[in-house]
């Protein structure tokens, strides 16, 4: 069983329609970043969170620490938003800290 | 402010040739570097990570090494690269418990 697993796979959406994205993670996980990867490859860093909620714009993510569960939420989604989404968990370990990636969710917004 | 740089953007190199692919960040002290290869359908692997001048640390056994010369410059080279090391490979950094930054990658062809 992988340490960090993201649903689904792959989604197609409307235009507008609200998106969620889902990742569940391990014990020993102390923190989620979720990652946004365009189809040049390059990532950018979206969220760090280990707790609560933070939002940007029209991109919010959640974390329950008691369920180990995170979300990502695209509210009114626009196909600039087509792009992989990757939930990343950070472990630490001795004082050294690594991520462990889902294998992420192409979402792709159609016009 | 921070910035990372990787380069070069794409390679094509014949199988049993050598590689160097480095990777610079600006603007911190002292971070942890991240080398991650990414193949084909697949999610992110990390290769190698250091928090250190010189101290180098290896998740998966291959042909590809690391170095660390210093702070802020982190390598990844192959003496005879196989064609099975094609990938998008990405290098990344952070502080510990902050949010990590990822270099816009380096397509590795090998033929």
């Amino acid at each position: 069983k992988n340490e960090v697993e993201q649903s689904p796979q792959n989604l197609t959406a409307q235009e507008g329609e609200f998106i969620t994205i889902n990742c569940s993670y391990s014990v020993g996980i102390s923190a989620l970043h979720w990652l946004q990867q365009h189809p040049g490859g390059g990532i950018v860093s979206l969220f760090m969170l280990s707790s609560g909620k933070k939002k940007h714009g029209r991109l919010i993510a959640t974390i329950n620490i008691q369920e180990k569960h995170s979300s990502l939420h695209i509210t009114a989604s626009h196909p600039r938003d087509s792009a992989v989404y990757i939930c990343a968990g950070l472990r630490s370990n001795f004082g050294n800290e690594k991520l462990t990636f889902g294998t992420g969710t192409r979402l792709t917004i159609i016009p | 402010s921070q910035t990372i740089h990787q380069w070069p953007a794409t390679l094509v190199q014949p199988v049993g040739s050598p590689l160097s692919l480095e990777c610079t960040v600006e603007g911190t002290s002292n971070p942890n570097l991240y080398w991650y290869r990414q193949a084909a359908g697949r999610g992110l692997q990390l290769l190698f990570y250091s928090v250190g001048i010189g101290q180098i640390s290896s998740e998966v056994p291959q042909n590809l090494s690391a170095s660390r010369p210093q702070d802020r410059q982190f390598i990844l080279s192959s003496k005879k690269l196989l064609l099975s090391d094609s990938g998008f490979y990405l290098c990344a950094w952070d502080k510990g418990d902050t949010e990590a930054f990822f270099g816009q990658g380096t397509r590795l062809t090998v033929v």
